[in-house]
């Protein structure tokens, strides 16, 4: 059975601090997705790496992929309160592209 | 936005009752997903669709039916609605062999009282 795995579960930091939300799971896989999450909103694509040292960036936000160590990273840049969201994880489990999710990181950036 | 439709947003019923709620598409995508989202848990998938008529179970389907009459519209069934499927559910979609993401839907917020 595949487990995803985020941490922090929650984070608050300053404006203008970098941070790094981990994305550990527990089965091979070559695709991984992160997605935000608004209060009460759906859910918004980020990124979508598909193969070992996949690296993408995107404004302040950036991740990268690690499929030996089954291990994606989002890594925050100088961070300012429109970041504040919900960020998860997600990791494709089979040629049936079943996502199975983390349990989501909780961005607040704080002025 | 990828077109996908979920009605009706918001719900509230009573426990015992069938509740069916509607996710409708128009990509055209092959595969379509209901997931449940509870603080805590993340997402977890309910059922999946990978064709009309070919529907399979997630890890959380018990309770749940599905149905899928036309490649456009996934209907998601509680058969008798209890107070623990009180969540709020996402429909979500994926092409066909493309190297993209899945798409979700608004979601729908269900109170089961």
């Amino acid at each position: 059975e595949l487990k995803v795995e985020q941490n922090p579960l929650f984070l608050s930091m300053q404006e203008g601090k970098n941070y790094t939300i981990y994305c550990n799971y527990s089965t091979t896989s070559d695709r991984l997705y992160w997605y935000r999450q608004d209060p009460g909103k759906s859910l918004e694509s980020l990124f979508v790496l598909l193969s070992n040292g996949a690296v993408k960036q995107e404004g302040r936000l950036m991740a990268s992929l690690d499929t030996k160590a089954r291990l994606s990273t989002l890594h925050i840049t100088a961070a300012v309160h429109d970041l504040s969201a919900t960020y998860f994880c997600a990791v494709d489990r089979s040629a049936g592209n079943m996502l199975t999710f983390g349990g989501g990181t909780r961005l607040m950036v704080k002025p | 936005d990828a077109g996908i439709t979920q009605s009706p947003r918001h719900k509230v019923t009573e426990t015992g009752t069938p509740v069916t709620l509607r996710c409708h598409q128009t990509e055209n995508h092959r595969y379509m997903y209901w997931y449940r989202q509870d603080p805590g848990h993340g997402l977890r998938l309910i059922h999946y669709s990978y064709g009309v008529k070919d529907t399979d179970k997630g890890e959380v389907s018990d309770g749940y039916s599905v149905s899928r009459s036309k490649t456009e519209d996934f209907l998601l069934t509680l058969e008798s609605a209890t107070s623990s499927q009180t969540s709020v559910y996402f429909c979500a979609t994926y092409p066909a062999g493309g190297n993209t993401e899945a798409f979700f839907g608004q979601g729908t917020r269900l109170t089961v009282v």
